[in-house]
């Protein structure tokens, strides 16, 4: 079983709909959990930070994470064009021989968002 | 501030040729990392850096090389560079302790090797 998985999609969807992204994952050693967006032939950049269960808003972006069911998700409400890009999850564990001072980042494979104006 | 800046951005090489991936970031970080982007394959980590003088193997390190002489900069070496070599390489890095802020990513070398 892969440590991150990650429906590749493509997923398109009109504008203004509400958009759901998923990620399970299977090291319970995971705990902290970030969204990723990935324009074409751009670096991913951050959108979202979580730690533990639960739920974190920001702006059109909601983040939720269930531990006990090792399933995170990212939901975008009122979806634009613009949010068009590929989305990355990413959980952390301990980079080996750090000490637990940093955490190694898994990536999921990413999910193809196509909004339709 | 530019952040992690790589180059170059495009490269073609012939198999057999070497060449150095280059990467500096401007914010003082200690921790620095190169992944490799496959199509529908993800990030993958090949090396990782700690601090200056530092640096350690991530998952798929095999035929490539880093070093870390100072806190800026951390490039990537590819030694007899091989069609499976073909990718797209990001360079990344973080603050140490602060997992919150996650990873700065360059904006990547597109690599092909024919």
């Amino acid at each position: 079983q892969k440590e991150v998985e990650q429906d590749p999609g493509p997923l398109s969807v009109p504008e203004g709909a509400i958009v759901s992204l998923n990620c399970t994952y299977s090291n319970s050693a995971f705990q902290y959990f970030m969204w990723y967006r990935q324009y074409s032939r751009k670096g991913p950049e951050l959108l979202m930070y979580t730690y533990s269960s639960g739920n974190k808003e920001d702006g059109r972006f909601t983040a939720q994470v269930d531990k006990s069911s090792k399933y995170i998700s990212l939901f975008i409400r009122d979806s634009q064009p613009s949010d068009s890009a590929t989305y990355l999850c990413a959980m952390s564990a301990g980079l080996a021989n750090s000490g637990g001072s940093n955490y190694k980042l898994t990536f999921g494979k990413g999910t193809l968002l196509t909004v339709n104006p | 501030n530019a952040g992690v800046t790589q180059t170059p951005k495009f490269r073609i090489l012939k198999i057999g040729q070497s060449m150095t991936l280059q990467c500096a970031q401007d914010m003082n970080h200690n921790y620095m990392y190169w992944y490799r982007q496959d199509p529908g394959m993800g990030l993958k980590l090949i090396y990782y850096s700690v601090g200056a003088g530092i640096t350690d193997k991530g998952e798929v390190p095999n035929g490539y090389n880093v070093s870390r002489s100072t806190t800026e900069d951390f490039p990537l070496r590819l030694e007899l560079a091989a069609p499976s070599q073909t990718s797209v390489y990001f360079c990344a890095s973080s603050y140490e302790r602060v997992i919150g802020y996650g990873y700065t990513f360059g904006s990547g070398t597109r690599l092909t090797v024919v």
